[in-house]
């Protein structure tokens, strides 16, 4: 079964400021898959990737491969950024996702 | 709006009820999902549907009952729920089960 770790549980951060939220996974996935949930529940998926790097707008995110690692960087942080951000794994022999614990951010203006 | 559609959106019941989730997909997607996302808990895996076949059932309790006539709408029966039960139900759809996912609003259930 994939053990899907995330950090920082917790960041607070200025507006304007450079994130990074991390992943690491511990058996071979399909794919990572970066989301975002805002208070009230609702998830959106930001980004699905199985190698390289990604980018939209001010979001990047990036995954080794080998060393079963994947950040979510945030470039000029504004407070509309505020929100639980979620890693998940796919594939690693079972259908469905497998989670990290979220990490929740606020960004202070 | 994700192109998938939850109802209730809100759900309090009591612990002899029995109340059903429904969960439609307006995507053309052929997987479907049911989370559930607990109070300070990571969201875990419930069921998948691939194909209108279940493809997983993560060791869920069996007063939570899902069911998948088409591959557009998906529904988890509850009966005899506990209190411990109350939690955010997500429904998630994707084209395959391995594609991104793409989730609905979710259902906040309440056992009392």
């Amino acid at each position: 079964k994939n053990e899907v770790e995330q950090s920082p549980q917790n960041l607070t951060a200025q507006e304007g400021e450079f994130i990074t939220i991390n992943c690491s996974y511990s058996v071979g996935i399909s794919a990572l898959h970066w989301l975002q949930q805002h208070p009230g529940g609702g998830i959106v998926s930001l980004f699905m990737l199985s190698s390289g790097k990604k980018k939209h707008g001010r979001l990047i995110a990036t995954i080794n491969i080998q060393e079963k690692h994947s950040s979510l960087h945030i470039t000029a942080s504004h407070p509309r950024d505020s929100a639980v951000y979620i890693c998940a794994a796919s594939g690693g022999g079972a259908d469905g996702l497998t989670f990290g614990k979220g990490t929740h951010l606020i960004i202070q203006p | 709006e994700t192109g998938v559609t939850q109802t209730p959106r809100h759900l309090v019941m009591g612990m002899t009820n029995k109340k059903s989730l429904k969960c439609e997909q307006h995507l053309g997607h052929n997987a479907m999902y049911w989370y559930k996302q607990s109070a300070k808990k990571p969201l875990e895996l419930m069921f998948v549907y691939n194909f209108k076949e279940q493809t997983e059932n993560n060791s869920v309790p069996s007063r939570f009952s899902p069911e998948c006539p088409n591959s557009s709408h998906l529904f988890l029966h509850l009966h005899t729920l506990q209190p411990e039960d109350s939690a955010l139900y997500l429904c998630a759809s994707s084209w395959d089960r391995v594609g991104e996912q793409y989730f609905g609003p979710g259902t906040r259930l309440t056992v009392t």
